[in-house]
This record gives structure tokens, C-alpha cells and sequence, in this order.
């Protein structure tokens, strides 16, 4: 079955420190996977994407995301966290063939510290 | 524009009402789509317009009802609801259905059915 985990509900980070937000995936064929961030009471906004080519992909707000293949993982990062970072983040998955859905995972609450 | 716009914000209704909720962007996307979130989980898709014809119905109840007018606008109809359909509905679009393409989400509308 497709799938998308989070394994964590929420990751606290001291502000100026460098942050993981956790993706695995589990898909036939080549994953299209993606980054959205929520915050309180917003729809959510696109961070990045990784379709293919480079496995390290740089987004919106100075976040980046590694794709590891041999992991299947798309963690998201970023080198110095900022509080206003804090909000909910989702990974989500799309299935490289015969599927339009996107699948998200449960979110992983960021909470950045001042 | 780069703005998916939803009206209204909130929404009160009791179960015997008729409501409506409406979803519009002009950013030429051609795929829009009507998602549900329960509060600290991830959306839920309901419905994918594609062309301005249905494409995708996740065995949504009959008491929702989308509508697609015209390319630009995405309706759902609301009638004879339950209170365990409280939660924030979430319009999105995208450039196509293509695997490979960003939603772009609206606010959404906290609906609150007594």
C-alpha cells in the first residue's frame, strides 16, 4: 500500500539551531514528493518538491529537502531556525503511475523556541 | 494573482440548513480540488475537478454536493449535514492533474454544524 509516515508529532528547536522535520515513504514505482506548511487557521502553503534530478532541493523560506532513495526518505531541513517557523508541517506523496491522489502524511508540529 | 479565495470564513449551520461554500482562483488552473481537516490531521480529499467535470469522488456522502460553474470557481452545497461533519474545508487547485504539480490552497472555512 502507498503510504507517507511522520514519525514524530512535534519537534522542538532552539531558535538558531538547525532543524529535521522526518519523511519516510513507501510507493510503487518513483515518488513525486512534496513539503506543505500549515499555519493556525490557514490552508496550506507549498514549500518544495522533488520530481527528480538533484536529490537535494532547496524551497521556499531557506527550507531544503534530501531525497534518499535507498532510505525512502525526504527529510526537510533548515540550517538556522527562525520562531515564525513554527506551524504544522505535512510531507506528502504522490505515486509515480496510475494514481492522481496525493497521499499526506499525519504532520509534525514545529515548535521553535525563542 | 496567485491567491486561491474562499468564502465564507466560518460557518454555523444547523442540520436541517442549506449552505453553501464557494472557492475561486485565477491563476488558469484547470484541476481544483475540495479537501476536509479535522483539527491536528491531515486533509482528507473529497472531490477533484478536472476540466470542470468530476473526475475524483472519494465515496464522499451524498449531502455534499460540488459544483464546478465555470474554470475559475469550485462550489460545494451543504444539506441536511451532521455535527461530525464540523471541521475546516480546504479548496485547492493545481495547474493540472499532472503528477508533477503544487497545490495551491485556500484559508479554507471552519464549518460548524449544531
Amino acid at each position: 500500500a502507498q503510504s507517507v509516515a511522520q514519525p514524530e508529532d512535534q519537534v522542538n528547536v532552539a531558535e538558531g539551531n538547525p532543524l529535521t522535520v522526518k519523511c519516510t515513504y513507501s510507493v510503487s514505482g518513483n515518488p513525486y514528493l512534496f513539503w506543505y506548511v500549515q499555519y493556525p487557521n490557514r490552508g496550506l502553503q507549498f514549500l518544495l518538491k522533488y520530481i527528480t534530478g538533484d536529490n537535494l532541493v532547496k524551497g521556499s523560506y531557506g527550507f531544503e529537502a534530501e531525497f534518499n532513495k535507498s532510505q525512502t526518505s525526504f527529510h526537510l531541513k533548515k540550517p538556522s531556525a527562525l520562531v515564525s517557523d513554527s506551524a504544522l508541517y505535512f510531507c506528502a506523496v504522490r505515486p509515480g503511475r496510475g494514481d492522481d491522489k496525493i497521499i499526506f502524511g499525519k504532520g509534525t508540529r514545529l515548535h521553535i523556541l525563542p | 494573482d496567485t491567491e486561491v479565495t474562499q468564502t465564507p470564513k466560518h460557518l454555523v449551520m444547523g442540520m436541517t440548513n442549506k449552505k453553501s461554500l464557494k472557492c475561486e482562483q485565477h491563476m488558469g488552473h484547470r484541476a481544483m480540488y475540495w479537501y476536509k481537516q479535522k483539527a491536528k490531521k491531515p486533509p482528507e480529499l473529497m472531490f477533484v475537478y478536472s476540466y470542470e467535470k468530476l473526475s475524483i469522488n472519494e465515496s464522499v456522502p451524498s449531502r455534499f454536493s460540488p459544483e464546478c460553474p465555470n474554470s475559475s470557481l469550485l462550489n460545494l452545497h451543504l444539506h441536511a449535514l451532521q455535527p461530525e461533519d464540523s471541521a475546516l474545508y480546504l479548496c485547492a487547485s493545481s495547474q493540472g492533474l499532472t503528477l508533477l504539480n503544487e497545490q495551491f490552497f485556500g484559508p479554507g472555512t471552519r464549518l460548524t454544524v449544531l
